[in-house]
């Protein structure tokens, strides 16, 4: 099931704080961020464990509240860069099969202003 | 430089005629995958393959096929493709399921 990601865009002047948020309406392994610039490909930003703590990229960081099944990823001091839209992906164990199935939310498109 | 390719990039076809498009990857990958981008739906996982023994559907597999007979190539088969299989298709690997995933370029599909 798609996880649900809020807002589903977001405008920001540069140097402003952002905060992406996604849920699931299922128990989760780990959730998984991405984002994708205007025309490539989505580009791996990091990955939070079941149990793990919030992990950090540059200035960009995110969390993961298991009992709450939801992710947030904290966007800090915005740079133009930042441009693009951010998908979480979540895991949710597949019973039995050993297999794992990375489901992503629709994504936030974030715009960084000058 | 490790990559994944796909091809072709672009391709407009008619309804029904068999297509495949192929992935490949050169940072000997167990895990690999292929997505399905629409606006307003996000990514969509079409296939995935934990390594060469086990392919498994994702979420939206009906109309499509893969193959996995060695560890750098996945390509994904349209036998008979319709309009609403008009999208933009990614394909990924990464190192074992559930770590960081690396997409190719993406193939954009048009079918009339």
């Amino acid at each position: 099931q798609q996880p649900v990601q809020s807002p589903q865009a977001v405008i920001l002047r540069e140097g402003e704080d952002a905060v992406i948020n996604c849920s699931s309406s299922k128990a989760l392994y780990s959730v998984h961020w991405y984002r994708q610039k205007h025309g490539e490909a989505p580009v791996f930003l990091m990955i939070l464990l079941k149990g793990g703590e919030q992990k950090g990229h540059e200035k960009i960081s995110a969390s993961f509240n298991e009992k709450k099944q939801q992710s947030s990823l904290y966007l800090t001091a915005s740079q133009l860069s930042y441009s693009g839209t951010y998908f979480c992906g979540t895991e949710i164990p597949d019973s039995g099969a050993g297999s794992y199935q990375l489901t992503f939310g629709k994504g936030t498109k974030l715009s960084v202003i000058p | 430089e490790a990559q994944v390719t796909q091809n072709p990039r672009y391709l407009i076809t008619v309804t029904g005629k068999k297509l495949t498009v192929t992935c490949s990857q050169n940072m000997n990958h167990e895990y690999m995958s292929w997505y399905r981008q629409d606006p307003g739906l996000g990514l969509r996982q079409i296939y995935y393959s934990m390594n060469v023994e086990v392919t498994d559907k994702g979420d939206v597999p009906e109309g499509y096929k893969v193959s996995r007979k060695e560890k750098r190539n996945f390509p994904l088969i349209l036998e008979s493709p319709s309009p609403n299989q008009t999208s933009l298709y990614f394909c990924a690997s990464g190192e074992q399921a559930g770590y960081e995933q690396y997409f190719g370029p993406g193939t954009r599909l048009t079918v009339t």
